[in-house]
């Protein structure tokens, strides 16, 4: 498989569950993202990685927390969620940080709805 | 602050010609990218404009003007699977990526 891989595509949750999102890329890309796409609104940076460490924390509520165990892995774990996080999760990665030219390779992204 | 704009939404017809502007104003500049999104699937990579000028990729092109904070995606020969969102996104001066809201393109018959 190629590409950005996100897993799953669609997850409704109650606010008092934990569940977790997938990523993974099979490009050799050295930086991974994570970010919040809500309707009409620009894309929200949440979590960058590079090489496996976390470089970047947007001021993101504590109630999401970011895990990169590997360069081609990354995941989001979701706890006591509230209704306003419901929206698109995308994963992104890119071959390095900091440079011109730094093209993003985006998943398809994780629908999430907190009921 | 940073800032990105583009128009929310857009209406042409197949086979004709449409221009979607980006202007912006962020600090620094390292690059302007033009993704596009359709419904439900990954935003991907279009182009990327870093000098002033127009870069032409087939049917589509992308113009960038720094001196004026502006750039305009331009989509010739419009196909109905052109209809998606074009995001627009600034480089600033720390590398980070600033976005725009998207435009939403739609293409009728």
């Amino acid at each position: 498989e190629t590409g950005v891989t996100q897993t799953p595509r669609h997850l409704v949750m109650g606010m008092t569950n934990k569940k977790s999102l997938k990523c993974e890329q099979h490009l050799g890309h050295n930086a991974m993202y994570w970010y919040k796409q809500s309707a009409k609104k620009p894309l929200e940076l949440m979590f960058v990685y590079s090489l496996e460490e976390r470089v970047e924390n947007n001021s993101v509520p504590s109630r999401f927390s970011p895990e990169c165990p590997n360069s081609s892995h990354l995941f989001l774990h979701l706890h006591t969620l509230q209704p306003e996080d419901s929206a698109l999760y995308l994963c992104a990665s890119s071959q390095e940080l900091g440079s011109g030219a730094n093209v993003l390779t985006f998943g398809a992204g994780s629908r999430l709805t907190v009921l | 602050g940073q800032n990105i704009d583009q128009p929310t939404e857009m209406t042409a017809t197949e086979g004709a010609i449409v221009q979607i502007n980006c202007t912006y104003q962020t600090s620094g500049f390292n690059g302007l990218f033009w993704y596009q999104q359709h419904a439900g699937e990954a935003p991907t990579f279009l182009s990327y404009n870093v000098l002033d000028g127009l870069e032409e990729k087939g049917r589509f092109s992308s113009f960038l003007s720094r001196s004026k904070g502006y750039s305009y995606l331009l989509l010739k020969e419009l196909q109905m699977k052109d209809s998606a969102s074009y995001l627009c996104a600034v480089l600033d001066s720390n590398y980070q990526l600033i976005w725009g809201a998207g435009t939403k393109l739609i293409i009728k018959p």
